[in-house]
């Protein structure tokens, strides 16, 4: 049964840093990771999805990577900004063609200090 | 598009009582799925239909949970009867290959 783990669960930062969010998830064989954000109270927003054939994709600040050999993504930030205060969620998708659903870790819950 | 509409946002409601949600997934997607989350468990799948047809339901808790697609654009999840360890956010989302697009959630509140 795949495990998805996201680490820290918790993150405090000074506005203007750049930080790492980790996801490590059990079996390799997923088709695609996506990396959500979730505001209180709200739904989960996509920020990026990396096909298994990928290594990484970026979208403004953010940049995620890939290596499915080893069962890890990493969602990096840079120069954070009070505004990306939200819970980060990691997702994989085993199946194809959004054939299956996807398995989620528990998020990591950022906060960024003006 | 408006994206994934679920209704109600809200839900409080006495143990025992049935209860519906309900989700329009964006047009031309097809595959729905349906999530909970709780803050022991985190987001779980529920179900999910291709061509609204359900495909796998091993993540429904037990028979008091049924999901319907009777057509593209709707689907319901109904508990009956409810119990206080169903109160959680349930989320829906729909896509049509790769990214998943989720609705507001519905916040169920069974006392």
């Amino acid at each position: 049964k795949q495990e998805v783990t996201q680490i820290p669960a918790a993150l405090s930062v000074p506005e203007g840093e750049n930080l790492v969010l980790n996801c490590s998830f059990t079996d390799s064989a997923i088709y695609n990771l996506q990396w959500f954000r979730q505001d209180p109270g709200k739904g989960l927003t996509s920020l990026l999805l990396i096909q298994s054939s990928q290594r990484e994709q970026t979208s403004g600040r953010l940049n995620a990577s890939l290596d499915k050999s080893s069962g890890r993504s990493t969602l990096y930030i840079a120069a954070s900004q009070p505004g990306d205060s939200a819970t980060y969620l990691c997702a994989v998708e085993v199946s194809g063609g959004g054939a299956d659903g996807l398995t989620f870790g528990k998020g990591t819950h950022l906060i960024i200090q003006p | 598009d408006a994206g994934v509409i679920q209704s109600p946002r809200h839900e409080v409601t006495e143990m025992g009582q049935e209860v519906t949600l309900r989700c329009k997934p964006i047009s031309g997607h097809d595959y729905l799925f349906w999530y909970r989350q709780t803050m022991m468990r985190g987001l779980e799948l529920l179900i999910y239909f291709n061509n609204n047809v359900p495909i796998d339901d091993s993540g429904m808790p037990e028979d008091r949970f049924s999901a319907k697609m009777p057509n593209a654009s709707f689907s319901t999840l109904k508990i009956q009867p409810s119990e206080p360890r169903d109160s959680a956010v349930y989320f829906c989302a729909s896509s049509s290959e790769y990214e998943q697009y989720f609705g507001p959630g519905t916040r169920l509140t069974v006392t």
